[in-house]
């Protein structure tokens, strides 16, 4: 069964700074990979995802992450963080083939100072 | 395009009480999921239709949850008798179709609190 771990629960960066949040997971082949983002009081909305290819992904809102299979991460990046990109995230992992059934992480909390 | 429609939004309940959520997904999407997400948790599916039939029900507590979709298009998951531990925010999402490249668009969410 697949799994994802994602270490930090909290990160807190200063507006304009860089963003890295981690994501580490587990399954035994390639596994389809997602980033989520929830801004509170809404649903989950789709960053960006890796099906195969080239390993570094680009997002919307300026997010990027690179799938690394050496390490199995699939870390999220944004090279200057806005106010606005403070919200919870979610790594997701799916196992290849099949309908989708998607597991996912518990989260980072990200906190933007000014 | 309207997105995916919930309600309540927000439900109180004492332990052994019912509760009914419902869901209205996207125009035209076949594919409908339900997601609880405990505090400090990511999102767990609970049940996935393909129109109006079962996908996956395998992490759906079928001793008191139970989903149905009668007529392929809204939904409605109920909790009969709620326990303590079913406190959470209920998710509904919908997509085209099952296959992983259709990307699931998610409702706000029901939060659910029993006392």
């Amino acid at each position: 069964a697949q799994s994802v771990t994602q270490p930090d629960i909290h990160i807190t960066v200063s507006e304009g700074a860089s963003l890295e949040l981690r994501c580490n997971y587990s399954y035994g082949a390639t596994p389809y990979l997602f980033w989520y983002v929830q801004s509170p009081g809404q649903g989950l909305q789709l960053l960006l995802k890796y099906f195969s290819g080239d390993t570094l992904v680009q997002g919307i809102k300026g997010f990027e992450a690179e799938f690394k299979r050496s390490q199995s991460s699939f870390n999220l990046r944004k090279p200057s963080v806005h106010w606005s990109d403070a919200a919870e995230y979610f790594c997701a992992v799916a196992r290849s083939g099949g309908s989708y059934i998607p597991t996912f992480g518990r989260g980072t909390s990200l906190i933007v100072h000014p | 395009e309207a997105g995916v429609a919930q309600s309540p939004r927000y439900k109180i309940i004492e332990k052994r009480q019912s509760v009914a959520f419902w869901c209205n997904p996207i125009s035209g999407h076949a594919t409908l999921y339900w997601y609880q997400q405990i505090l400090g948790q990511g999102p767990k599916l609970l049940i996935q239709f393909q129109n109006n039939g079962v996908v996956d029900d395998s992490q759906l507590p079928k001793d008191r949850f139970s989903a149905e979709r009668l007529k392929g298009v809204d939904s409605t998951l109920k909790i009969q008798p709620a326990k303590l531990e079913d406190s959470a925010v209920y998710l509904c999402a919908s997509s085209l179709g099952g296959e992983v490249y259709n990307e699931q668009f998610f409702g706000p969410g029901t939060r659910l609190t029993v006392l």
